[in-house]
């Protein structure tokens, strides 16, 4: 799997947009890129896939440009609910692959 | 649908012994993983398996053995504890498509003394 890069921690208040950046700067032809959440004492939770331009779902978005080299998670108004340890995966997630997990970014959302 | 159980949830072992994580799925995923991760760290591979009767060591495999008889369990075993395995373990399955990632359990908390 293509190796990522992201912020080790940030911070934002409620109500806030967020917005946490990957760099995948080898990712291949065939990888998607995939945003995991997870909160302590808990197993990481899929957040959202894509492969290219913009994908949203009920909780975030995901935008990707056209090298696909970088990937930014978007949260719309963050709660308190939203602080977790928040993982950018990239690969093909095929029947052979390893899938590697990177050190993730610490979203700490305040009042 | 149960998704992925992993049992037991805690565990408190001696330097020396050895016992079992169970990890079970009734998704008929083939990709099955084992993750640990330390307090404060991220996610570390141990093994992971491709299908019955396939495995193969991820980033962190001493120490641990697994084998996957049937596509539904996928079991860790730590052949003699030691303070170091202090750990969360984390089951998860992979759906055969490409556009979805691996599904976790909700983890085995081990302390080894």
């Amino acid at each position: 799997l293509a190796k990522t890069t992201q912020p080790i921690s940030m911070d934002s208040y409620e109500g806030q947009e967020v917005n946490i950046t990957c760099s995948h700067n080898n990712i291949a032809t065939n990888d998607y890129i995939t945003w995991y959440q997870q909160f302590p004492s808990q197993g990481p939770r899929f957040i959202i896939q894509g492969y290219k331009t913009k994908v949203t779902n009920e909780v975030a978005s995901l935008f990707i440009p056209a090298d696909r080299k970088s990937s930014t998670l978007s949260l719309p108004r963050v709660s308190l609910s939203d602080t977790a340890v928040y993982y950018c995966l990239v690969g093909s997630y095929s029947s052979a692959s390893k899938i590697i997990f990177g050190s993730g970014t610490r979203l700490s959302i305040r009042p | 649908n149960a998704g992925v159980t992993q049992t037991p949830k805690f565990q408190v072992l001696k330097t020396g012994q050895s016992m079992t994580l169970q990890c079970a799925q009734d998704m008929n995923h083939e990709y099955m993983s084992w993750y640990r991760q330390d307090p404060g760290m991220g996610l570390r591979l141990i093994h992971y398996s491709v299908g019955a009767g396939i495995t193969d060591q991820g980033e962190v495999p001493n120490g641990y053995n697994v084998s996957r008889s049937t596509t539904e369990d996928f079991p860790l075993r730590l052949l003699s504890a030691a303070p170091s395995q202090t750990s969360v373990y984390f089951c998860a399955s992979s759906p055969p498509s490409v556009q979805l990632g691996p599904i976790f359990g909700s983890g085995t908390r081990l302390t080894v003394v």
